[in-house]
């Protein structure tokens, strides 16, 4: 069983340009959850989607912003790029059922702002 | 969702039981406490999760007291491969949805 995907693996940005990070969830997976480490710091929880809906959102701007496709895959969209985005970019799927809900990561996306 | 607390750093020989400690003293009884660990700039690996039994997968034990407020991860023959940071989150995942992040153990195994 194929696990999460992410791509690109290693994206590199300027200042005030957008970045578009994609993310598939494991098979049968409807919740999508993206979260944020940057250099030195822990996880950063970002955003929740879950059948096409944000459910929650952590405390970022709003220039970070998503969706969910009818395939459950995911996007997030980081907007007006700042040099304090570079980070490494973590996508989680989990099937949604409350009893079972744990959340499994893919590898990354590693965001670089110039 | 309640805090938790893991010592910073800890060493196990290869070979050896690495055990893992983690306080939650703040736990509610609804909540779950998971395991995970990220080895260098990789995505986190889930390992296990319980919610006052003791569990056991291929991978590691959770021993979680009676009175839920601490639990243990055991990694029974450690291996160089688990030299990594050792996240203890716990959690209601079937409303808060979000998993928060310590800082975690970071577990160095040596020759």
């Amino acid at each position: 069983e194929a696990g999460v995907t992410q791509s690109p693996t290693h994206l590199i940005k300027t200042r005030g340009q957008q970045a578009t990070l994609r993310c598939s969830p494991i098979s049968g997976h409807t919740s999508v959850y993206w979260y944020q480490q940057a250099l030195g710091l822990g996880l950063q929880f970002l955003l929740w989607y879950d059948e096409g809906e944000e459910r929650n959102r952590g405390n970022f701007p709003p220039r970070f912003s998503g969706r969910q496709f009818p395939n459950y895959s995911s996007e997030l969209n980081v907007n007006a790029l700042e040099l304090e985005d570079s980070a490494l970019y973590l996508c989680a799927s989990s099937s949604g059922l409350l009893h079972t809900d744990t959340q499994y990561f893919g590898p990354g996306t590693r965001l670089t702002v110039l | 969702d309640a805090k938790t607390t893991q010592p910073p750093s800890m060493d196990c020989a290869e070979g050896r039981a690495a055990n893992l400690p983690c306080n939650h003293s703040t736990i509610s009884g609804n909540e779950y406490v998971y395991w995970y660990r990220q080895i260098h700039s990789q995505g986190p690996q889930y390992i296990i999760h319980g919610l006052k039994n003791n569990e056991t997968n291929e991978m590691a034990s959770l021993i979680i007291t009676e009175d839920r407020k601490s639990s243990t991860l055991i990694l029974p023959h450690a291996t160089l491969r688990d030299t990594a940071v050792y996240y203890c989150i716990v959690t209601n995942t079937g409303t808060a949805s979000k998993l928060t992040f310590g800082t975690g153990t970071r577990l160095q195994v040596t020759l």
